[in-house]
């Protein structure tokens, strides 16, 4: 069976400081990979996805950026935090076929930038 | 621009009853529309999606019903237990695109 793998749990970190945040998938090949915020009470806001190694696509312009360096491994990373960076980060992933859909979610990371 | 709007009040009912949770969007022509339960702290699992093709979709104790001519679509729990409270966010995509809409969700308390 497919399993994906979020970590840390939980961060907290100082406004200017660096991010990296990481997924990994297992169970499955060629995965469609994700990155998403979740605000509290507000929807899921996509921040990248990725089809392939070395393929990112980004939704929304930012500091943050994306990396995929092997098949089934996702980063998330930041050089300067701000303020506005905390929240609720989830890692997902989908089926070649299945492109934006029937998403299969990690744990999540609770990111709060003080 | 694309909006989902779920109904931010939580919902509240007994258990046994059927639970009916409400998903309306707008400036959007959906080619599927899902439902996910996200508990609190931890991310979303999916549960149904239904293509605009469709009218109804059951599995187990849920059902889903997609309106196109509302841009609606009606989730509904039957039978509901304490285990069924969580929130159920509501989702749209085109097809393949990549970028899914989420709504904010809806809270579900059911009490024993």
């Amino acid at each position: 069976s497919q399993t994906i793998h979020q970590w840390p749990a939980t961060l907290v970190q100082p406004v200017g400081s660096p991010l990296s945040l990481e997924c990994t998938v297992e169970g499955t090949s060629n995965p469609n990979l994700y990155w998403y915020r979740q605000a509290a009470g507000r929807g899921l806001q996509l921040l990248f996805y990725s089809v392939g190694i070395g393929q990112i696509s980004s939704e929304v312009p930012q500091n943050l950026s994306a990396s995929r360096p092997q098949d089934r491994q996702f980063i998330l990373s930041s050089k300067k935090l701000l303020l506005s960076d905390s929240g609720f980060y989830l890692c997902a992933w989908s089926t070649p076929r299945d492109r934006g859909h029937e998403q299969y979610f990690g744990p999540g990371t609770r990111l709060t930038v003080t | 621009s694309q909006k989902i709007e779920q109904n931010s009040e939580a919902l509240n009912i007994q258990e046994g009853k059927t639970a009916t949770l409400t998903c309306n969007y707008t400036n959007y022509s959906p080619a599927y529309l899902q439902w996910y339960r996200q508990d609190p702290g931890r991310g979303p699992v999916f549960l149904l999606l239904i293509r605009e093709n469709e009218k109804e979709k059951r599995k187990e104790r849920l059902k889903v019903t997609f309106d196109t001519t509302l841009k609606q679509s009606l989730f509904h729990i039957t039978a509901s237990q304490p285990a069924d409270s969580a929130t159920y966010l509501c989702a749209l995509g085109a097809t393949g695109g990549f970028k899914t809409i989420f709504g904010a969700g809806t809270r579900l308390f059911v009490k024993a």
